[in-house]
């Protein structure tokens, strides 16, 4: 079946510096989607990616799909606490509609 | 509140008994899903509903679960002969084609067995 892995699983951050998350799929998808989880929350949507190659960026946050629509990424930078959560990458295959998850990357910020 | 709605938030429950929760969707939200997640773990997908048909359901539930949604706007989740392995957030989330296909998840329904 359809396997997401995502990498680091931990990230631990000096404020004020970048990181990036990866996120690799089995399969080629027809879009990825992140999320964000606080401690004790429930994922929160983030952005969309749908275009092999597509970039998106939120403020901060830089967003990328690959061109083989097989893996993508997140960008923080000048991290910040209010970054500290689970970041998840979640994968839809071509023909589907059940959203598959990564294991998620804790991302600790150290002030 | 528009959001996804679950309830109830906590259920601490014996082993071996019954256990339901509720969701109830975005309203005009088409398409729901169940997942679960363990501590430290990512969603893992349960169940998924286009309207009141429940259209794709995962090897995790085994027997014991079953979910519906009759009507096509709220969902329950069944849980039968609870085992410890059970304790877990159910989370549910809604989501249609007019919001992007944007998923929109729950608070979630923490369950567990003693």
């Amino acid at each position: 079946g359809q396997q997401v892995m995502q990498i680091p699983q931990y990230q631990h951050v000096q404020e004020g510096e970048d990181f990036t998350t990866y996120c690799n799929s089995s399969t080629t998808l027809s879009n990825i989607q992140w999320y964000k989880q606080r401690p004790g929350g429930h994922p929160v949507f983030l952005i969309q990616l749908v275009k092999s190659g597509e970039v998106k960026k939120q403020k901060r946050l830089t967003f990328q799909f690959g061109e083989a629509k097989k893996n993508s990424s997140l960008h923080i930078t000048a991290t910040q606490t209010t970054d500290v959560g689970t970041y998840f990458c979640a994968g839809r295959k071509a023909a589907g509609n059940k959203l598959t998850f990564g294991g998620g990357t804790r991302v600790l910020v150290k002030p | 509140d528009t959001g996804v709605s679950q309830n109830p938030r906590h259920k601490i429950t014996k082993r071996g008994q019954n256990v339901t929760f509720r969701c109830d969707p975005i309203s005009e939200h088409n398409r729901l899903y169940w997942y679960r997640q363990t501590l430290g773990q990512g969603p893992e997908f349960l169940t998924y509903f286009q309207n009141e048909a429940q259209l794709e359901k995962s090897r995790l539930l085994s027997d014991r679960f079953s979910a519906e949604r009759p009507k096509g706007s709220f969902s329950t989740l069944e849980i039968q002969r609870t085992e410890q392995g059970d304790s877990a957030m159910y989370l549910c989330a809604s989501t249609s084609r007019s919001s992007g296909n944007t998923i929109y998840f729950g608070e979630g329904s923490w369950l567990t067995v003693v």
